[in-house]
């Protein structure tokens, strides 16, 4: 079956450090990838996605490329905040949405000044 | 309301008793979605309601799990004779419509504690 595996935390890095949060996947077919992102005290949201290979999602400085040919989905930022502080989830759901959104464990990021 | 909403935020119940937790989904959402975190846990799908299809009950863990919704509004998730290995945050999460490319609107979950 689908299944998301990314890197267990938590990660601690210094403002303005580089991060890399790898994310690999098991699906048949060609999924769509996502990641999502918890703060403090609120619900998930959609931070990025990718729904073909090769394809980058972006947002907030956030970046991952859907690579096929690794299987993988990893999420980069240049200069994390503080505020980037919360846990990130790495999640695929299949091309024509026959399956529900399948999540990985979920990284927690801690940027401290 | 303009998110999910969810309620309780915290239950704290003895084991054996019966739990309800709720979810009233964004406005127009068609699609709605329950999930289960438990500690350092990863997100467990439960169950998933489209309109007026058949729920999609396959991630749920026992008998003891039901869920319910009216239309395309309020969703009850119940536990029944709940157990220790219930404790956990639920998570009820809303979309337009179900597809690759459709967003998941979550709420800020339930957080179930069994003694």
């Amino acid at each position: 079956g689908n299944s998301v595996t990314q890197m267990e935390g938590p990660v601690t890095l210094s403002e303005e450090a580089f991060l890399t949060i790898n994310c690999t996947y098991t699906a048949t077919g060609y999924p769509s990838l996502f990641w999502y992102v918890q703060y403090p005290g609120e619900g998930l949201q959609l931070l990025l996605k990718a729904t073909k290979a090769d394809d980058k999602g972006s947002n907030k400085g956030f970046e991952a490329t859907y690579r096929k040919e690794t299987t993988s989905f990893h999420l980069e930022k240049g200069s994390v905040q503080v505020s980037d502080s919360a846990v990130y989830f790495c999640a695929l759901s299949d091309r024509a949405g026959n399956t529900p959104l399948v999540f990985g464990k979920g990284t927690r990021l801690s940027v401290i000044a | 309301g303009a998110g999910v909403s969810q309620s309780p935020s915290n239950k704290v119940t003895e084991k054996g008793k019966d739990v309800e937790l709720r979810c009233d989904p964004i406005s127009g959402h068609t699609a709605l979605y329950w999930y289960r975190q438990r500690l350092g846990q990863g997100l467990e799908f439960l169950i998933y309601f489209q309109g007026n299809s058949a729920p999609d009950k396959s991630g749920l863990p026992s008998d003891r799990f039901s869920a319910e919704r009216t239309g395309e509004s309020v969703s009850t998730l119940t536990i029944q004779r709940t157990q220790q290995e219930d404790s956990a945050v639920y998570l009820c999460a809303s979309s337009l419509k179900r597809g690759s490319t459709g967003e998941l609107f979550f709420g800020e979950g339930s957080r179930l504690t069994v003694l």
